[in-house]
């Protein structure tokens, strides 16, 4: 168990535009989900960490006016990238974690390739 | 604040030979601790954890860590290297009770015949 999704896995779009990719968590209940952004050849960077039914906690840096979080549910959380720049292009890789036994543990999607052009 | 240092961010090895990744980390607090391979275009897959059970720790395909507090290390071994190891490496900590991952910059483990 513990699989999370991503969708699309990838996506080309013009600048200007939005950009919405899914996290979803397929065989169980999420209390927190995470998004990361990841650049070629270096680490993954926290960009926020989002609660069911509440408002997500960004990283410094990190515009939430730019990324729009929702997490619609427990097991669905959406990061929408507004009017999308060449410098958003990027891997996001989202996860989360598992409810009761094992909550320490994130579980990660297969990430969501982005080019802006 | 937490902080995870990853010594070498190019690790090549032989196929068959012992394979050492190091993590060192930095917590005010006992932490959690991970390891997770990714493979190119992938998502992140654990490989091992620990949480304050047992300092010697074995994971998925044949790794393993230790806990070692003295040292503030928590280094992933495996005693024969297999083609299919080629990855990039990531050691992780988290702070007890809160969820929020902080990443080392990665190492990434080539195998050669």
């Amino acid at each position: 168990g513990a699989v999370v999704s991503q969708h699309p896995s990838w996506v080309i779009c013009k600048s200007g535009t939005s950009v919405k990719i899914e996290c979803r968590s397929l065989d169980f209940q999420a209390t927190t989900m995470f998004w990361y952004r990841q650049f070629p050849k270096q680490s993954l960077m926290l960009m926020a960490t989002s609660n069911e039914g509440s408002k997500a906690t960004y990283e410094q840096g990190v515009e939430k006016d730019k990324f729009l979080i929702n997490h619609a549910s427990l097991t669905l959380s959406t990061l929408t990238v507004t009017s999308a720049h060449p410098e958003d292009s990027s891997f996001y890789i989202c996860s989360a974690n598992k409810q009761g036994p094992g909550t320490d543990t994130q579980y990660f999607g297969p990430g969501t390739r982005l080019t802006v052009l | 604040a937490q902080s995870v240092t990853q010594l070498g961010s190019h690790v090549s090895v032989s196929e068959g030979a012992l394979v050492l990744l190091r993590c060192n980390y930095s917590s005010s607090v006992p932490p959690y601790l991970f390891w997770y391979v990714q493979y190119p275009n992938q998502g992140l897959q654990l490989l091992l954890k620990y949480t304050s059970a047992a300092t010697l720790v074995k994971g998925i395909n044949g790794f393993e860590a230790e806990f070692k507090k003295s040292e503030t290390s928590f280094h992933l071994t495996k005693p024969s290297a297999h083609m299919s190891d080629a990855a990039e490496y990531f050691c992780a900590v988290s702070e007890r009770g809160y969820n929020k991952l902080i990443f080392g910059a990665g190492t990434r483990l080539a195998v050669h015949p």
